[in-house]
């Protein structure tokens, strides 16, 4: 079965700090990747994706993920973080054909960004 | 306004009782997910619909069923609470095929007491 694994429960930062969450998932096949953010109070929105080609995905606000199959990782970065990025980030991953076909998420990383 | 409409937004209610969250999915969009997101488990798949068939299952408990109407919009059924079932309900919705991403609502906090 699919699982992901995010390596940090919270990650505190100051502004304008580099940002790296991890994520590693484990599945043999062909999976879909993403990365979610939850601002408090609110519903889980997609931050990017990654279903195919280039390896290094760029999405919304300033994020960027890359995908490295040797290592079974889907890691999020930023390079300088703002005070309104405090949140909540999910990475899940998504296999292809079956009962492996819906999206597992990882049990979350909390940013929390000091101004 | 994600365009998955969850209601309601809150519910408070006794061990024991039965409680019905409903979920309106994106426009055209013909599976719904519903997933639990609690402190301990974080967020937790637990079953999917496509066009009104059941298409997987994760880890919902016998006491939880859930179906999908003919226009699509879906209902998870909750029966038997226990305070352990005090979680945010997500519902999603997607095109179905694998080259989509899924949509979320906001969500319904449910609190047994």
């Amino acid at each position: 079965a699919q699982s992901v694994s995010q390596h940090n429960h919270h990650v505190i930062l100051s502004e304008a700090a580099s940002l790296e969450l991890g994520c590693n998932y484990s599945y043999g096949g062909t999976v879909n990747l993403f990365w979610y953010v939850q601002y408090p109070g609110q519903h889980l929105q997609l931050l990017l994706k990654y279903f195919s080609g280039d390896p290094l995905v760029k999405g919304i606000k300033g994020f960027e993920a890359e995908f490295i199959k040797s290592k079974f990782s889907f890691n999020l970065r930023k390079p300088s973080v703002q005070w309104s990025d405090t949140a909540e980030y999910f990475c899940a991953v998504r296999g292809y054909g079956g009962s492996q076909g819906n999206l597992i998420f990882g049990k979350g990383t909390k940013l929390s960004v000091k101004p | 306004d994600s365009g998955v409409t969850q209601t309601p937004k809150h519910l408070i209610t006794a061990t024991g009782q039965r409680v019905t969250l409903r979920c309106s999915p994106r426009s055209g969009d013909l599976s719904v997910y519903w997933y639990q997101q609690s402190l301990d488990q974080g967020l937790q798949f637990l079953i999917q619909y496509y066009n009104g068939e059941e298409r997987a299952k994760g880890n919902i408990l016998e006491r939880f069923s859930a179906q999908q109407f003919p226009d699509l919009h879906s209902e998870l059924n909750l029966s038997s609470l226990e305070l352990g079932d005090s979680a945010l309900y997500f519902c999603a919705s997607s095109g179905g095929g694998h080259n989509y991403g899924y949509t979320f609502g906001s969500g319904t906090r449910l609190t047994v007491v």
